[in-house]
């Protein structure tokens, strides 16, 4: 049952350019929405989150948006940079569950 | 400085055997978690503790069993290895007990049953 679904499993832009990483969720009861990034051979790193009383939040290069009537959310990067090559998960978590429900994650791919 | 270590990065074993996974967190965190991310790629929790106290304890066979001897560290041990237990297992760990705090990933351990 895969209550998060990140559809592409990977995504290549030319530097400079926008990456868009899309998340549709099935569940209407999560409350907030995180991104995380993951190099090979480390762990997720926390990126950015949104709760669900929100349609957008921005940190620097870095905004997700949140379309609740859709169940879907994405993450735009402004510019991409190299470094921002790195698979991106999108996870969501409802109160009273105390989990976080990942997806299985889009490899990003920057090319310089 | 390692905010979240696990020993060891890489495990290979034969099927039956019992082994253990440590993690070690020093940020002073409640909340630790065990993660396994499985050959589809999903990363699904297994274990949470905060506090030494199990709070999540998901659909996981009973030969796995977390331990919490204090606050910074949280041990996985597995029973009777089986070939479907190979895959990257990651200890988290977050401040309070909400967990959409951030939370943060050890390096991983990746476990390959033969």
């Amino acid at each position: 049952d895969q209550q998060v679904k990140q559809n592409s499993p990977s995504l290549s832009v030319q530097e400079g350019r926008i990456s868009i990483l899309n998340c549709d969720y099935t569940n209407s009861m999560f409350d907030y929405f995180l991104w995380y990034k993951k190099y090979p051979a480390e762990g997720p790193t926390f990126l950015i989150s949104i709760s669900s009383i929100k349609d957008k939040n921005e940190d620097g290069r870095f905004t997700v948006f949140l379309n609740k009537s859709a169940k879907h959310l994405s993450l735009h990067i402004v510019p991409s940079q190299p470094g921002d090559s790195a698979v991106y998960f999108c996870a969501a978590w409802r109160g009273g569950s105390e989990k976080l429900v990942f997806g299985k994650g889009t490899k990003l791919t920057v090319n310089p | 400085d390692t905010a979240v270590s696990q020993t060891p990065k890489y495990l290979v074993t034969q099927m039956g055997n019992d082994k253990s996974i440590k993690c070690e967190q020093n940020l002073g965190h409640d909340t630790m978690y065990w993660y396994k991310q499985d050959s589809k790629k999903f990363l699904k929790i297994m274990f949470s503790y905060n506090n030494k106290e199990l709070i999540i304890n998901e659909t996981v066979p009973n030969r796995f069993s977390p331990k919490s001897p204090d606050k910074a560290h949280l041990n996985l041990h597995i029973n009777s290895l089986e070939l479907g237990d190979s895959a990257v297992y990651f200890c988290a760990s977050s401040r309070g007990t909400v967990s959409y705090n951030e939370q943060f990933f050890g390096p991983g351990t990746r476990l390959t049953v033969l």
